[in-house]
């Protein structure tokens, strides 16, 4: 088991381009989740997605973050254009849907630094 | 809406002491709890959880956590703590829907960071 893999590890880029982060999930695993880590804010669920399905995306702070899922081993997070203010820790995380409060995988995360 | 409060932001034990972190949720129904730990640079472990049944729970690392349904507390302890565990902790709860059913995502308290005196 490969565990959750998130890539980059880390990110740098200048305000007003564009970022994607990418999420390979446990495979096997049907449910993944994009959080975001800030020293302000803590733990974010920004999205998740069930059998590649968006489910819930009222924590995707503005229409310049999206997300997809294509196929079940694969998901991207996109920021267009990007703000010094989303500079943060984002992690993926997967889980098997089938069971309440199925425990959560996550990857080592992508360290985002937008100057 | 659920909760998870977590009050202590910053712990230092001296190894081989007890430790206990303290954890707070709000839920309507039976909650599904969780420890999860963090080290600099990782992404989160799972330490243990709960769902139903004994509310003492074991996890790994020599971990245990206590449900308390009157206090609405999970508190994670361990009887000797090691200069390894030093890291951050954090507790989480299973979130639902509007209709009551799980959504599959955990709600995260803000964490409390471990330091271990030598």
């Amino acid at each position: 088991d490969a565990g959750v893999i998130q890539s980059p590890r880390h990110e740098v880029t200048e305000m007003g381009q564009e970022v994607t982060l990418r999420c390979k999930p446990i495979s096997g695993h049907n449910s993944l989740f994009w959080y975001r880590q800030t020293m302000m804010r803590g733990l974010e669920l920004l999205i998740y997605f069930n059998n590649n399905v968006p489910i819930d995306d009222s924590g995707m702070p503005e229409d310049r973050f999206s997300a997809k899922m294509p196929n079940a081993s694969f998901s991207t997070l996109k920021i267009q254009p990007s703000e010094p203010r989303d500079s943060a820790v984002y992690f993926c995380a997967s889980s098997r849907l089938g069971g309440e409060g199925s425990p959560l995988h996550f990857g080592n995360g992508t360290r985002l630094t937008v100057t | 809406a659920q909760s998870v409060t977590q009050p202590d932001i910053h712990i230092t034990v001296s190894e081989g002491a007890s430790l206990e972190l303290r954890c707070n949720y709000s839920y309507g129904a039976t909650p599904y709890l969780f420890w999860y730990v963090q080290s600099p640079g990782q992404g989160l472990q799972l330490l243990l959880k709960y769902f139903s049944g004994d509310t003492l729970v074991q996890g790994i690392k020599g971990f245990e956590a206590e449900f308390k349904r009157s206090q609405s507390s999970f508190n994670l302890r361990k009887p000797s703590v090691h200069w390894s565990d030093a890291a951050e902790y954090f507790c989480a709860v299973g979130a639902t829907g509007n209709y009551g059913g799980s959504q599959g995502n955990l709600i995260f308290g803000k964490g409390t960071k471990l330091s271990v005196k030598p």
